[in-house]
């Protein structure tokens, strides 16, 4: 099985501009979570979809969003870029209903995003 | 914030030894898991231990957990040049909150 792919794995924007990363999971997984990893803060939880449904969501402002279509595939979308929004982006999805903390995550390699 | 605070922040050791490295929480959990991260691999799976369950084992990791000190350890016995990592604790804030939080991870330097 192919693993949890993400596109695009590199983005440069500047501040004020918006951006959209996408996330497919692995075969069969319904479950997809997006999290936020940089040096200062670590790996912070943004939100997780299920079945199309944003079921768990972490403490980040209303500029991030996502939505999960109905093949499972997910993006998420930052508005209005912060320079404080550079980050490497990492998506995971898992079998499961029982979300993420239920089940194992696949992790897929990440969108690294440099705001200037 | 962060729910699980990884101690030490790093750890160097000789090829063959063991590298222990302690995970300590703040509020109940359901469950709690590991993860290891590096630059070839990415972030990837360990083990995922249930709160009602003490000790795990898989392949050369042990995973302890102590609910009435909050507390968890990872132990990679034999360790190898390939275990260079670091390595997450996750945690969700029990109840019907099933979000994952990291900690801040361990590095672990395997010397040859």
């Amino acid at each position: 099985k192919a693993g949890v792919t993400q596109t695009p794995r590199y983005l440069i924007k500047t501040r004020g501009q918006q951006v959209t990363l996408s996330c497919s999971p692995i075969s069969g997984h319904r479950s997809v979570s997006w999290y936020q990893q940089t040096p200062g803060q670590g790996l912070q939880f943004l939100f997780e979809y299920f079945s199309e449904t944003q079921r768990n969501k972490g403490n980040f402002p209303g500029r991030f969003s996502g939505r999960q279509f109905s093949n499972s595939r997910s993006e998420m979308n930052v508005s209005t870029l912060e320079l404080g929004d550079s980050a490497l982006y990492l998506c995971a999805s898992s079998l499961e209903w029982g979300g993420p903390s239920n089940n194992e995550q696949f992790f897929g390699p990440g969108t690294r995003l440099t705001v200037l | 914030s962060q729910q699980g605070e990884e101690d030490p922040q790093a750890l160097s050791i000789q090829e063959g030894e063991n590298a222990t490295m302690n995970c300590s929480y703040k509020t109940s959990i359901n469950n709690l898991q590991w993860y290891r991260q590096n630059s070839g691999r990415g972030l990837v799976h360990l083990i995922l231990i249930r709160s009602n369950e003490r000790e795990k084992h898989s392949g050369r990791l042990r995973v302890t957990l102590d609910t009435s000190k909050k507390s968890s350890s990872l132990l990679i016995t034999a360790s190898r040049a390939a275990d260079t990592a670091s390595y997450f604790c996750a945690t969700d804030a029990g109840a019907n909150d099933y979000k994952l939080s990291f900690g801040a991870g361990t590095t672990v330097t395997v010397r040859a």
